[in-house]
């Protein structure tokens, strides 16, 4: 089953920053942090992923923290395409082990 | 940006059928995955599979469940006789390595009557 715990859901504000927070205080030392999302209707799409250090790309940014036990999803300005079940998945095998994930919703 | 592609979108079939759900994956992807959605519930692990076999698989995918790569560019899932507990969203994707990013498709509505 999934290793990692998130809030159930999140709301937030249109053009604001959102900061999804996930713990995963069993990740060892070779498990990469996963960050997936599903929109409504749709399959789930990678977002961001990290091993140790903090990531940035287009769509996100990941925040790692030094012990590694929990990390934190960072939507730099949401908009309402954002709106989706965010999922936080710690990967020691080829599989992904999905959670409930957090339902983020952006309100206008 | 590459895509995944999977067909049909829906399908409705009897129980006790056989359905084959079909995938493309992304064309330099090594690596090839299936998971199924029921509706309402968590996206579950169903079967990874590189170098023409199964790599790993959930205790989801038992007897009933097979896969195959007839070519160099599909992918299928085969469910040989489906229960109304198959109906669910099935989705397959596929990566570069087995730690790299999975690329997912639209996925494959299965309802089974």
């Amino acid at each position: 089953d999934a290793k990692t715990t998130q809030p159930n859901s999140m709301e937030s504000n249109e053009e604001e920053p959102v900061h999804l927070p996930c713990n995963h205080s069993t990740i060892s030392g070779t498990d990469y942090i996963h960050w997936y999302r599903q929109l409504p209707s749709q399959g789930p799409e990678y977002v961001i992923h990290g091993l140790t250090s903090n990531v940035n790309n287009r769509m996100a940014s990941l925040a790692i923290a030094e012990d590694r036990k929990s990390s934190t999803l960072i939507l730099h300005r949401a908009t309402l395409r954002d709106a989706a079940v965010y999922y936080c998945i710690t990967q020691g095998a080829q599989k992904l082990v999905f959670g409930q994930g957090t339902r983020l919703t952006i309100n206008p | 940006e590459p895509e995944v592609t999977q067909t049909p979108s829906h399908q409705v079939t009897q129980m006790g059928q056989e359905v084959i759900l079909r995938c493309v994956p992304i064309s330099n992807h090594l690596y090839f995955y299936w998971y199924r959605q029921i509706l309402g519930q968590k996206v579950e692990f169903l079967v990874s599979f590189y170098n023409n076999e199964i790599s790993e698989k959930s205790e989801i995918f038992d007897d009933q469940f097979s896969v195959e790569r007839p070519d160099g560019s599909n992918f299928t899932l085969k469910i040989r006789s489906t229960k109304l507990e198959d109906s669910a969203m099935y989705f397959c994707a596929s990566s570069e390595a087995w730690e790299a990013k999975q690329y997912f498709g639209p996925g494959t509505r299965l309802t089974v009557t």
